[in-house]
């Protein structure tokens, strides 16, 4: 079974810049989840999609952060504009059941604002 | 205060000990799972457990729910099991969403 495929492994970019991740989950797993992890911490969620619907987006900073799950599948999150405080690993994972998890996490992308 | 606190924050030990990592939680929970995270590397999902003892390898997992507490423990630990170690808590107010640990740095010596 292939895994969460994330792209890119890493970027660096400028502040006040814009940048794209993506992740295509597991086939079959409805429920995929960005989180972002600052150096040092634990890792917060972003954004829970089921299918192309958002469950949980509280602490997604809409003013600079989108994501969208078109078709329920793979999906896009996008920083304009990028700050200094964005540099993180951003980590996509999906499940295939939202009540008792059946995680898998990809690789991630680690986001390096200059 | 977190809602899921592990202990210790650092872990040093020499090759062939006995390690236990620990995990408390304070929301309710449908899961609780065992992460593991190399340096600039992703996580790989260890356990998940709603209740009693999962093992795998060298590794055992076990979970008190009355108590809301769980411990990870590594038999015979390897210098390649050094990495971060977290717990996170799946559900609670958010179905499916994990509440994370600190997690645990383990290194181990040869």
């Amino acid at each position: 079974e292939a895994g969460v495929a994330q792209s890119p492994r890493y970027k660096i970019i400028e502040k006040r810049q814009s940048v794209a991740f993506w992740c295509n989950p597991i086939s079959g797993h409805a429920t995929l989840y960005w989180y972002q992890q600052i150096l040092g911490q634990g890792p917060k969620l972003l954004i829970q999609f089921q299918n192309n619907g958002v469950v949980d987006d509280s602490q997604l900073p809409k003013d600079r952060f989108s994501a969208e799950r078109l078709k329920g599948v793979d999906s896009t999150l996008k920083i304009q504009p990028a700050k200094l405080e964005d540099s993180a690993v951003y980590l996509c994972a999906s499940s295939f059941d939202t009540g008792t998890g059946g995680y898998t996490f990809g690789s991630g992308t680690r986001l390096t604002v200059v | 205060k977190n809602e899921v606190e592990q202990s210790p924050q650092n872990l040093t030990a020499q090759e062939g000990e006995f390690i236990t990592i620990n995990c408390s939680y304070s929301v309710g929970i449908s899961a609780l799972h065992w992460l593991q995270q190399h340096p600039g590397g992703g996580i790989v999902s260890l356990f998940m457990l709603s209740s009693g003892k999962k093992k795998h390898g060298r590794l055992i997992a076990t979970i008190n729910i009355q108590e809301k507490h769980s411990s990870l423990h590594i038999t015979a630990s390897h210098p390649r099991d050094s990495a971060v170690y977290i717990c996170a808590a799946a559900g609670g107010t958010s179905y499916g969403k994990l509440t994370f640990g600190q997690g645990t740095i383990l290194t181990v010596h040869p």
